[in-house]
């Protein structure tokens, strides 16, 4: 069955980085785009960053563009997220989740979530 | 970059009750939208995709329809089960957005 395993959350003071880690199995990794999403406290959901199933291309939210970097290693069935420069305002758990149809830019639907890892930003 | 309004934001019905929920888009988006149901501490599940597709999985209670900028979400015979915050979010261009939700409670 499909599994998703976020790692890496904790806590961090502001201006200072952390690596997110996504452990994906059950499915074909390399075949998939994978996206990432996170959730303030008592908040709604915000997307973040997708990579293409073959890491060739990479979309960011303006929220995060130029701090955040999105990979990942089809070897270790892993997906990244790079947070540099964290904010009290990224605090928020985060998700990650698979991409299923589409044409990478449109249509498809992020079938398959995981269960989150908790990232606080805080002096 | 588009804009998803959700309405309304809370709603109170009983179990049995049919609930509809809508989803704005700021523009066209044609089908290109998801609905999800998300529950304390849990990750978002899926429910809808392509406006008016059913997930695998999901019960036939659950529907979707709309296309361009206005959607609804429709929770036929409300189970005790249901009562969660609902999503929507557009897939038709980056970056992708996700509508503020509509928590749906007990009466």
């Amino acid at each position: 069955q499909v599994q998703l395993v976020e790692s890496g959350g904790g806590v961090v003071q502001p201006g200072r980085s952390l690596r997110l880690s996504c452990a994906a199995s059950g499915f074909i990794f390399r075949n998939n785009g994978m996206h990432w999403v996170r959730q303030a406290p008592g908040k709604g959901l915000e997307w973040l960053a997708v990579v293409w199933y073959d890491g060739s291309k990479k979309y960011y939210a303006d929220s995060v563009k130029g701090r955040f970097s999105i990979s990942r290693d089809d070897f270790k069935n892993t997906l990244y997220l790079q947070m540099n420069d964290l904010r009290v305002e990224d605090t928020a758990v985060y998700f990650c989740a698979r991409l299923e149809g589409g044409d990478g830019y449109k249509g498809g639907a992020l079938d398959y979530w995981g269960q989150g890892t908790l990232v606080t930003v805080s002096s | 970059d588009i804009q998803l309004t959700q309405s309304p934001s809370f709603l109170s019905a009983s179990v049995g009750d049919s609930v509809t929920i809508t989803c704005r888009a700021s523009q066209g988006i044609s089908s290109y939208l998801l609905w999800y149901q998300q529950k304390p501490g849990k990750a978002p599940k899926l429910l809808i995709y392509a406006a008016s597709s059913l997930q695998s999985g999901v019960p036939s209670r659950f529907s979707g329809s709309g296309s361009g900028t206005e959607f609804t979400l429709t929770i036929s015979r409300l189970q005790p089960e249901d009562f969660a915050t609902y999503y929507c979010q557009h897939v038709n261009n980056f970056p992708y957005s996700f509508g503020p939700g509509t928590k749906v409670d007990i009466k």
